[in-house]
């Protein structure tokens, strides 16, 4: 069974520029969240897409948005980033209830984001 | 919203020995706890949870206790091996209210250190 796959696996763009991630869940999860990892902020989240829809959101500014499709394949847009928003960017997908008894979140390696 | 403190940030012990994390939570809606281990420049990877509805989870050389009450889960690894050696990220979600193990809270993590 294939994992959480994340493209690109390297970025680097310059401030002011926007950027799109994207995340491929693993079969049959209908669950994708996006976290942000940096060194001094550790794992944060930032939005959980659950049937298209977003179902939660953490605290991040109105240019991080996100969107899932009906493959459950999810993409998050960064729009005129600064140079705080250089981090590792992960994916994590999940089963729901009905798929599956625990509710866990497998991750994908992520994309390092560096902005310029 | 949530909020997981863990320590210690940094622990250094001898191959054999135990190696014990502490993680507190503030949400008593929480009621998912999964560990992730995390090696340099690799995904975070599941490594045991444990629901709110039971006090202790093993799975070979690694326990998770939880105390709802106090609002206080522990991994504990036993027989410590230098593959052990990791960062090890403990989180919290109230999964039970979408099935999924969505919008995790992250501490800050253990660098865990086996030495021979």
């Amino acid at each position: 069974k294939a994992g959480v796959t994340q493209t690109p696996r390297y970025l680097i763009k310059t401030r002011g520029q926007q950027v799109t991630l994207s995340c491929s869940p693993i079969s049959g999860h209908r669950s994708v969240s996006w976290y942000q990892q940096t060194p001094g902020q550790g794992l944060q989240f930032l939005f959980e897409y659950f049937s298209e829809t977003q179902r939660n959101k953490g605290n991040f500014p109105g240019r991080f948005s996100g969107r899932q499709f009906s493959n459950s394949r999810s993409e998050m847009n960064v729009s005129t980033l600064e140079l705080g928003d250089s981090a590792l960017y992960l994916c994590a997908s999940s089963p729901d209830r009905v798929a599956k008894k625990d509710p866990e979140a497998f991750f994908g390696q992520g994309t390092r984001l560096t902005v310029v | 919203g949530e909020n997981v403190e863990q320590h210690p940030s940094t622990l250094s012990v001898q191959e054999g020995d135990s190696a014990v994390i502490k993680c507190t939570y503030s949400d008593s809606a929480s009621n998912y706890f999964p560990w992730y281990k995390q090696e340099l420049g690799k995904r975070p990877q599941l490594i045991i949870d444990i629901r709110s509805n039971v006090g202790e989870k093993k799975d070979q050389r690694i326990a998770v206790t939880l105390n709802k009450t106090a609002k206080h889960f522990s991994l504990h690894i036993t027989e410590t091996q230098p593959e052990d050696s990791a960062v090890y990220f403990c989180a919290a979600s109230a999964a039970g209210n979408t099935g999924t193990a969505s919008k995790l809270t992250f501490g800050t993590g253990t660098r865990l250190q086996v030495t021979l």
